[in-house]
């Protein structure tokens, strides 16, 4: 079983929609948790980062973190074509004493298509 | 605005070659990390650098695959001899030690034949 579940989809949407992404995870030392956009052929770019628990709001933007259930979601508000990508969440644990920062853990993706 | 630079963008090689990758991080950023990303997969480390020295190579397959950061800036990822299942997106990350983030580069796309 991988440490982090992401529903592959393909998503399909109208615009305008509420879209809700959803990952669980099994590993309880992650810590920090991102979602990432990923438009085709391209580097992953950070949408959210958010520590611990509790929500953060960015535009049109939720990311939501349940550590007690280990279940993170993103939430796009008003959602644009300019939205159609795969959407990555990735997290990692605490920094170790004197080290650098470590590796991040994704999901799978997530293929979302907003259609005008 | 500074971004992580990776060359070549696509790269088609048949088996048994030897193929390298480039990556030049963000300037300043100590951290860098080479991740491959299967089609239809999330991205999964294969190696991390701190300065010049190797963090995290528990995921690179050492038989074929090297990595190095001589002077603790720009980066080299060789495969050889090059596999059909080598055939993956390879993407270069970097970070500071002040900030949680890691920056990604567009990535060099590997086909082997």
């Amino acid at each position: 079983q991988k440490e982090v579940e992401q529903d592959p989809g393909p998503l399909s949407v109208p615009e305008g929609a509420i879209v809700s992404l959803n990952c669980t995870y099994s590993n309880s030392a992650f810590q920090y948790f991102m979602w990432y956009r990923q438009y085709s052929r391209k580097g992953p770019e950070l949408l959210m980062y958010t520590y611990s628990s509790g929500n953060k709001e960015d535009g049109r933007f939720t990311a939501q973190v349940d550590k007690s259930s280990k279940y993170i979601s993103l939430f796009i508000r008003d959602s644009q074509p300019s939205d159609s990508a795969t959407y990555l969440c990735a997290m990692r644990g605490v920094r170790a004493g004197g080290t650098s920062y470590g590796k991040l853990t994704f999901g799978q993706g997530t293929i979302l298509t907003v259609h005008p | 605005e500074a971004e992580v630079a990776q060359s070549p963008r696509y790269k088609i090689t048949e088996k048994s070659q030897a193929v390298a990758f480039w990556c030049d991080p963000i300037s300043g950023h100590a951290t860098l990390y080479w991740y491959r990303q299967i089609l239809g997969q999330g991205p999964e480390l294969l190696v991390q650098f701190q300065d010049e020295s190797v963090v995290d190579d528990s995921q690179l397959p050492k038989d074929r695959f090297s990595a190095e950061r001589l002077k603790g800036v720009d980066s080299t990822l060789k495969i050889q001899p090059a596999e059909l299942g080598d055939s993956a997106m390879y993407l270069c990350a970097s970070s500071s030690d002040r900030e949680n983030i890691q920056y990604f580069g567009a990535g060099t796309r590997l086909s082997v034949l």
